[in-house]
């Protein structure tokens, strides 16, 4: 079954403005990891977060990982229209498993 | 130059025919991955990868047949292509042997419509 479930499911914000996605998973993890995928395109690595981590930052990304709740959170501070895209959490069961994918939050960042 | 390339970008083919659909990486990574992305975004595993040995096979029809010549090429071919065979697949790679973590490099996919 799924591992990872995306909330919410679509997100339109203004330039400047932050935005959260959260994603919540089912069973323990090694570690949870996020993506990005523009129209068209692949999916590109954006941060992984590791289940003995809390909080991790990247640029203007911030990752929360609460192992207790099962859940994680994005958070893009100051969007840019450029930012528009899915955004996915993946899930990992140990370093060398493969990855979980949720369904996605599309992120639309007006000007 | 493209780390994780995908050929062709885009196939159009009717219900029956046999295709395939390549991936190669320049990353020297030692394991390589296909997902298929439904017209719902959801990415699901097909087939994983290791050093040239098949690790995952996940519920995926016998028509589906990945081949991986080298650690650098994974490709995947299709038989009697079915409508519901239609989707973007991408390739992906990492080096699990490396950072032990499971980070994967995309590729840019390949939209397959099944006519």
């Amino acid at each position: 079954s799924q591992q990872g479930e995306e909330d919410p499911q679509a997100l339109s914000i203004q330039e400047g403005e932050n935005a959260t996605m959260n994603c919540s998973y089912k069973t323990s993890i090694n570690n949870l990891q996020w993506y990005r995928q523009n129209s068209g395109r692949g999916l590109v690595h954006l941060i992984l977060i590791r289940s003995n981590e809390r909080e991790k930052h990247s640029g203007r990304l911030r990752v929360t990982l609460d192992t207790s709740k099962k859940s994680s959170s994005l958070l893009i501070t100051a969007s840019r229209a450029a930012d528009t895209a899915s955004y996915f959490c993946a899930t990992a069961l140990s370093g060398y498993s493969t990855l979980t994918f949720g369904k996605g939050t599309m992120l639309l960042v007006s000007p | 130059d493209t780390a994780v390339s995908q050929t062709p970008k885009y196939l159009v083919t009717q219900m029956g025919n046999d295709k395939s659909i390549k991936c190669e990486q320049n990353l020297g990574h030692d394991t390589m991955y296909w997902y298929k992305q439904d017209s719902k975004k959801f990415l699901k595993i097909m087939f994983s990868y290791n050093n040239k040995e098949l690790i995952i096979n996940e519920t995926v029809p016998n028509r589906f047949s990945p081949k991986s010549p080298d650690k650098a090429h994974l490709n995947l071919h299709i038989n009697s292509l079915e409508l519901g065979d239609s989707a973007v697949y991408f390739c992906a790679s990492s080096s699990l042997s490396g950072t032990g973590t499971n980070e994967q490099y995309f590729g840019p996919g390949t939209r397959l419509t099944v006519t």
